[in-house]
């Protein structure tokens, strides 16, 4: 298993603006991911994000709106960038470990006014 | 287009009753079912998961049940506790860490 830690828990933030949300790793791990889970909603896979490549992008997300840095096997940021209200969401982090289990972080709730 | 189909959307279940949730899938390359479990607040965790090799998995008050010519699997909750209402994720896998994840269940445990 892996223990996950995000940071913020949750903000609240003015349109136009960004938020760098961080996630913390207690082991060294592969492949780490990010979702948005928008309220009563799934999951939605924003990005892959490997240590030592560029993140790979879902369909309807693009870098320039969610930049990701993976400066090492322990952590991952998520930037939410020029923010508006259809932002608001869930951010998870999770990563891959093992033979493929997903194990997931407590989540970034974010609310863009 | 929606490849995990997840029934259904809510339920209400008395304390001591049986919890069903079915999932159906469609890409036979599946080859990892994982059931999460998401309380408030928190991030989905791992319930429970099955590969096709078998029909049942079974733990504790958990099972999952598996009919591979059907595409279908569901979650099984016995002896249904007030604490385990939560919102129930299906998911399926194959070939990749990147699971596809149902629409979720919204499961309320009345004592």
């Amino acid at each position: 298993s892996a223990v996950i830690s995000q940071k913020p828990s949750r903000d609240i933030c003015q349109r136009g603006t960004s938020l760098t949300i961080q996630c913390q790793v207690d082991s060294q791990v592969t492949m780490m991911f990010w979702y948005r889970q928008q309220p009563g909603q799934s999951l939605t896979l924003i990005a892959t994000a490997n240590q030592g490549s560029e993140a790979t992008y879902e369909s309807g997300f693009v870098i320039d709106k969610f930049p990701i840095s993976r400066p090492n096997l322990t952590f991952s940021t998520l930037t939410v960038s020029n923010m508006s209200p259809e932002d608001s969401s869930i951010y998870l982090c999770s990563v891959g470990v093992g033979d493929g289990e997903q194990f997931f972080g407590p989540g970034t709730r974010l609310t863009v006014l | 287009q929606q490849q995990v189909k997840q029934s259904p959307q809510s339920l209400i279940v008395q304390k001591g009753g049986i919890s069903i949730i079915n999932c159906a899938y469609e890409n036979t390359a599946f080859d990892y079912f994982p059931w999460y479990q998401q309380f408030p607040g928190k991030g989905p965790a791992l319930l429970i998961a099955i590969r096709p090799d078998v029909s049942e998995k079974k733990e504790g008050r958990f099972t999952i049940s598996f009919n591979k010519s059907a595409k279908q699997f569901s979650l099984h909750i016995m002896d249904s506790q007030p604490g385990d209402s939560a919102t129930y994720f299906c998911a399926a896998r194959g070939g990749s860490y990147i699971p596809t994840f149902g629409r979720g269940t919204s499961l309320i445990v009345h004592p």
